[in-house]
């Protein structure tokens, strides 16, 4: 079967890191994507990597590893608005998304 | 605004009721998914349309049936639900094609209660 591993809840404070992990078993693999979900909104694009290495995005970095079926997403001087849910997914060999359950991530001043 | 909006944003229905939830894309794409996002678990895909080709997810009831009458519009009809249906019910697009990476656009959802 197909399967996306994620922390369930993670907590930090305001001005730190965070990484928050991903690990994946798939069929086939055509890229990862992080997405942010606040509550009560859709989810909305954070991020996609495709080829092994970091991609930088502003205070936002996504890792992947093929090889490892590993990928994290790393969140540099947080702020409150970042207390949001990510969610990380797996285009499949059919160019389906098979996603994980999200990460709720806290911020505390 | 993310150029897809899903309507109603809230229904609560009886389950003898039949309603129908509705997605509209204003970016072009060509194709469109509907999603069920339950508390702590995956985003589930039910459904998906594609060139207008509709690819089905079997473990969908057929309680939920999905209509596309054109790229741009797609409907996701209710009728007999049960309890354990409700939830959040995301539409997406993305525009589908050779390459790899089609992000897909989200719509905020229609959050379903079934009494």
């Amino acid at each position: 079967g197909q399967n996306i591993d994620q922390p369930t809840e993670m907590t930090a404070t305001e001005g730190a890191i965070v990484q928050i992990n991903c690990t994946y078993q798939t069929s086939g693999f055509n890229g990862l994507f992080w997405y942010q979900q606040h509550a009560g909104e859709a989810p909305t694009f954070l991020s996609y990597n495709v080829l092994d290495g970091l991609e930088e995005k502003g205070r936002f970095s996504s890792f992947l590893s093929r090889s490892k079926g590993y990928s994290y997403l790393l969140l540099k001087e947080l702020q409150m608005k970042d207390s949001a849910s990510y969610l990380c997914a797996v285009r499949d060999s059919n160019y389906q998304l098979i996603w994980g359950a999200g990460t709720k991530l806290i911020i505390k001043p | 605004e993310t150029g897809v909006t899903q309507t109603p944003r809230h229904l609560v229905m009886g389950m003898t009721n039949k309603k129908s939830l509705k997605c509209e894309q204003h970016l072009g794409h060509n194709a469109m998914y509907w999603y069920k996002q339950s508390a702590k678990k995956p985003l589930e895909l039910m459904f998906v349309y594609s060139l207008e080709e509709r690819v089905e997810n079997n473990s969908v009831p057929s309680r939920f049936s999905p209509e596309c009458p054109n790229s741009s519009h797609l409907f996701l009809h209710l009728h007999t639900l049960q309890p354990e249906d409700s939830a959040l019910y995301l539409c997406a697009s993305s525009q589908d094609g050779a390459e790899a990476y089609n992000e897909q656009f989200f719509g905020p959802g229609t959050r379903l209660t079934v009494l």
